[in-house]
């Protein structure tokens, strides 16, 4: 089955502990992206690759890190949490040039 | 100003009702548009490409006009299973920018 795969779905932790989201996809594509998703803002772009080894920054980059040495993962790394970063975060794929996203299926995180 | 702009709702419509949702973009250069429903707490899924011409998939029709720089969904005989929120997608460049979203609650 074709799909983006999140993990951990869900996830507390503390201030300061670094985390990591995986994010993998099967369906061969270029391009792949992060959002985090807080009431009243929307679907904000955090990082976006569009192929191996490229990465760029999207509206909030900051406090997150990311590396696609594989075309097909694409890890959320959070060095040091804070509690401003709660929020449901979303990974997303695509073909790229004009093609719809593929979403994964989020993951919930608190930092306490 | 953002690039995408919905209104939020709520919008609260009986069973079998025609509901319309607007969407507008501030970026000329944006070369294609969706539209994605997401139910609550889950991932947005493709509802539907959103085509120069206007396209329809059964209930649903989608128009865009470029000189008004907006993009329309319309839902006909709407159902309980329709309730969800509905967000309005530009791609400009390599960029995807999604609006805030417009609630929908059908009502028996």
């Amino acid at each position: 089955e074709a799909q983006v795969t999140q993990n951990p779905r869900y996830l507390i932790t503390v201030t300061g502990k670094k985390l990591t989201v995986t994010c993998s996809q099967n369906m061969n594509h270029e391009y792949m992206s992060w959002y985090r998703q807080d009431p009243g803002l929307g679907l904000r772009q955090i990082y976006y690759s569009m192929n191996v080894e490229v990465t760029d920054k999207g509206d909030v980059p900051e406090g997150y890190k990311v590396s696609r040495k594989e075309k097909r993962n694409f890890p959320l790394i959070l060095e040091s949490p804070s509690p401003n970063q709660t929020s449901l975060y979303f990974c997303a794929s695509s073909f790229g040039g004009g093609a719809s996203y593929t979403f994964g299926s989020g993951t919930r995180l608190t930092v306490v | 100003r953002k690039e995408v702009e919905q209104d939020p709702g709520p919008f609260n419509v009986p069973e079998g009702a025609t509901v319309a949702f607007n969407c507008t973009y501030s970026n000329s250069a944006s070369q294609s548009f969706f539209w994605y429903r997401q139910d609550c707490r889950k991932e947005p899924k493709l509802l539907m490409s959103v085509y120069s011409s206007g396209n329809e998939d059964g209930r649903f029709t989608a128009q865009l006009n470029r000189a008004s720089q907006y993009i329309s969904l319309l839902i006909r005989d709407s159902k309980l299973s329709d309730s969800a929120t509905y967000l309005c997608v530009a791609l400009t460049g390599n960029q995807f920018y999604f609006g805030t979203g417009t609630s929908l609650t059908v009502i028996p």
